[in-house]
């Protein structure tokens, strides 16, 4: 059973435009939401995170969007550049204490059009 | 580049071959994970070792076999691998009261044959 879902599986953007994922969870004992950025040839690395009590959370041109009620957050990317171009993964945790490995959605290949 | 290593980059073998991963980690951290990236499919966590001590095995077949022998260096030890065992193998670390800020490593393309 997969505990986050995301959508689309790829997306293409002309330059300048806005890039929307989504995701969905269902585990409500999450409480951590950070999304991955990763290139060819490299590991995930750390976006952007936002936890369940905020609505929005920006960070230069990336803002996460969170609905606690709707179990549904969303990443966007103001500005698409073609240095964007990557695959992006929301992820899922419960930082109650611990080590926990994270939950990941199957990701989005993100195609920035020049 | 993220503080975590891995080695090889690259590794080819066959059904009955025995090999190892490697991750090293230069952060600090006391936490370490080994997770499998395939195709179409979301990143799998496989172990999760906590100050050296396995605190996670998500059903993981064993013919896989982490070790930990200390907070900076994991293994993963193959042995009688399938060829739907072929995949990304990455490595990650946290301290354990962020395990939601995971750095990975650049990965092992690993190859059954």
């Amino acid at each position: 059973q997969q505990q986050v879902k995301q959508s689309p599986q790829s997306l293409i953007v002309q330059k300048g435009g806005i890039s929307i994922i989504n995701c969905a969870y269902e585990n409500t004992a999450f409480d951590y939401f950070p999304w991955y950025q990763q290139f060819p040839g490299k590991g995930p690395a750390l976006l952007i995170a936002i936890r369940p009590d905020v609505s929005e959370k920006k960070e230069g041109r990336f803002t996460i969007s969170f609905n606690k009620s709707a179990k549904q957050f969303s990443l966007h990317i103001m500005d698409s550049q073609p240095g964007d171009s990557a695959t992006y993964f929301c992820a899922a945790s419960n930082s109650g204490g611990g080590a926990d490995g994270l939950t990941f959605g199957k990701g989005t290949h993100l195609i920035i059009q020049p | 580049e993220t503080g975590v290593t891995q080695t090889p980059r690259h590794l080819v073998m066959g059904m009955t071959n025995k090999k190892s991963l490697k991750c090293e980690q230069h952060l600090g951290h006391n936490a370490m994970y080994w997770y499998k990236q395939s195709a179409k499919k979301p990143l799998e966590l496989m172990f999760v070792y906590n100050f050296k001590e396995q605190t996670e095995n998500n059903s993981v077949p064993s013919r896989f076999s982490p070790e930990c022998p200390n907070s900076s260096h994991l293994f993963l030890h193959l042995h009688t691998l399938q060829p739907e065992d072929s995949a990304l193998y990455l490595c990650a670390s946290s301290t354990p009261g962020s395990s939601y800020e995971q750095y990975f490593g650049p990965g092992t393309r690993l190859t059954v044959t």
